[in-house]
C-alpha cells in the first residue's frame, strides 16, 4: 500500500458525460501527478500540482482539467467524454515538486470505461 | 521534446537466465527512476538514480545510470517467475518539471 488513495475504483459512463476522479496523496506529500494509461498510448503524464498550484502540463486534453485543494487532495475532471478516453487513470504523489528528486508513489488507479 | 525509449518492449526469458533492459533518454537529466507494474495493478517504485555512475541493487535487480550516454540499464540476474511484470523507466525533464515514462518492457519469466 503506497498510501495514495483514489476513488472511485471503477467508473462506467456514457459518451458526452462528465466525471470527476479523486486522489488523496500520502501524508506529507505536496505534489500530485495525474497519468492516463491505455493499451495503445502507454503511460501518459497529464498534469502536476505542487502545493495547490499547477506546476507542469503534459498531454492533457482541453476537455480535462484538474485542481489541488488546500488539504492537498486533487481532482481530475473529464468532460465531453469520448470512447477513446477509456483508460486507467493513476494519481501519484511525491514529497518534493522541484529541486530534488521526485520518487513517485502511485495510487491504485481508477478504471474508466466510456460506452 | 523529452523522449524516453526502452528496449526491448517484450522480453520472454527462462528462469535462471540473465538479461538487461535498456532505457535511453533524449535530454540532460541526472534523475532517473525505475518502476514495476504487475498486470492490472499500480506502479511501484524500484530504484531512484540521482547521479552519473549511480548503481542500485535490490535482490536480483540492479540498476545503473550513465548520464553522459543518457542511458540507464536494469539488469536481471538469475530470473525467477516472480519478476514477471512490466518495468518502466522515467526521467525528470530537467527544468521543466515534466516527468516522462518510457514505453515499458513487459517481462515474462518462464519456468
Amino acid at each position: 500500500d503506497s498510501g495514495v488513495t483514489q476513488t472511485p475504483k471503477h467508473l462506467i459512463t456514457a459518451t458526452g458525460q462528465r466525471v470527476t476522479l479523486r486522489c488523496s496523496p500520502r501524508s506529507g506529500d505536496l505534489s500530485v501527478y495525474w497519468y492516463q494509461q491505455s493499451l495503445d498510448q502507454g503511460l501518459q503524464f497529464l498534469i502536476q500540482y505542487y502545493n495547490g498550484e499547477e506546476r507542469a502540463k503534459g498531454n492533457i486534453l482541453e476537455r480535462f482539467s484538474a485542481q489541488q485543494f488546500p488539504d492537498l487532495h486533487s481532482e481530475l475532471n473529464l468532460s465531453s467524454l469520448e470512447l477513446g478516453d477509456s483508460a486507467l487513470y493513476f494519481c501519484a504523489s511525491s514529497v518534493e515538486g522541484s529541486g530534488w528528486y521526485n520518487e513517485q508513489f502511485f495510487g491504485p488507479g481508477t478504471r474508466l470505461t466510456v460506452l | 521534446e523529452l523522449k524516453v525509449e526502452q528496449n526491448p518492449l517484450f522480453l520472454s526469458m527462462q528462469e535462471g537466465k540473465n538479461y538487461t533492459i535498456y532505457c535511453n533518454y533524449s535530454t540532460t537529466s541526472d534523475r532517473l527512476y525505475w518502476y514495476r507494474q504487475d498486470p492490472g495493478k499500480s506502479l511501484e517504485s524500484l530504484f531512484v538514480l540521482l547521479s552519473n555512475g549511480a548503481v542500485k541493487q535490490e535482490g536480483r535487480l540492479m540498476a545503473s545510470l550513465d548520464t553522459k550516454a543518457r542511458l540507464s540499464t536494469l539488469h536481471i540476474t538469475a530470473a525467477v517467475h516472480d519478476l514477471s511484470a512490466t518495468y518502466f523507466c522515467a526521467v525528470d525533464g530537467s527544468g521543466t518539471y515534466k516527468y516522462i515514462f518510457g514505453t515499458g518492457t513487459r517481462l515474462k519469466v518462464l519456468a
